[in-house]
């Protein structure tokens, strides 16, 4: 089972360039959210997708888009990388039953570098 | 506004020994999370805690729950290597359909 899917697992930036990080669930999840890790600071939620359709705004969204392309696909556009970006992004999905015992099912994780 | 903390970020641990961590959380809510994170790995889904009370246990780990002190522990029990990992606890609001928010993570480290 392939779960949650990230690319690319590895990017070098310079300072301004644009990217995007790609994340698709083949769970059939309802929600899907992006993370950053940065050492010392656990994870912070930048933006999340409750649904299809929906995005809301997390801890930290400043200098990031994000978008809900269908159910499966959930993805996070840096228009002018900043070296402060430099962190480690996970994607997450969840069914969203409702269910207070649901769990965030995680992808692999994408190690950014902006210099 | 939720905050989770987690106390303490860096465990050294001698093989063999007991150790507890602690998850404090500063809104009400009975949705508590335990994950753990190998180096260079993702997260994976370890406990959920959903009642005052709650315990679960799995091998050397027992998590448990204290909805009225907002204090959730995870024990660990004659420590071996395979338990180095970084753990981390997150709390959902009791209401809606929210995000996890997580604590910043307990480093472990089991020595010989």
């Amino acid at each position: 089972n392939a779960g949650v899917t990230q690319t690319p697992k590895f990017q070098v930036l310079k300072t301004g360039q644009s990217m995007t990080l790609q994340c698709a669930q083949d769970m059939n999840h309802n929600s899907m959210y992006w993370y950053r890790q940065d050492p010392g600071m656990g994870l912070r939620l930048i933006y999340y997708s409750a649904s299809e359709g929906t995005t809301d705004k997390g801890e930290v969204p400043n200098g990031y888009n994000v978008s809900r392309l269908n159910k499966r696909e959930f993805s996070l556009r840096l228009e002018s990388a900043a070296p402060s970006q430099t962190s480690v992004y996970f994607c997450a999905s969840s069914e969203s039953t409702g269910l207070p015992n649901e769990k965030l099912f995680f992808g692999s994780g994408t190690q950014l570098s902006v210099l | 506004e939720l905050k989770v903390e987690q106390n303490p970020l860096f465990l050294s641990m001698q093989e063999g020994k007991n150790y507890t961590i602690y998850c404090n959380y500063s809104t009400t809510s009975d949705r508590l999370y335990w994950y753990r994170q190998d180096p260079g790995k993702s997260l994976e889904s370890l406990f959920v805690l959903l009642s005052n009370g709650a315990v679960k246990q799995e091998g050397r780990l027992m998590a448990s729950l204290d909805t009225k002190a907002r204090l959730s522990t995870l024990h660990i029990t004659a420590a071996v290597h395979d338990l180095s990992a970084t753990y981390f606890c997150a709390v959902r609001l009791s209401s809606g359909n929210t995000p996890l928010v997580f604590g910043k993570g307990t480093r472990l480290s089991v020595i010989a």
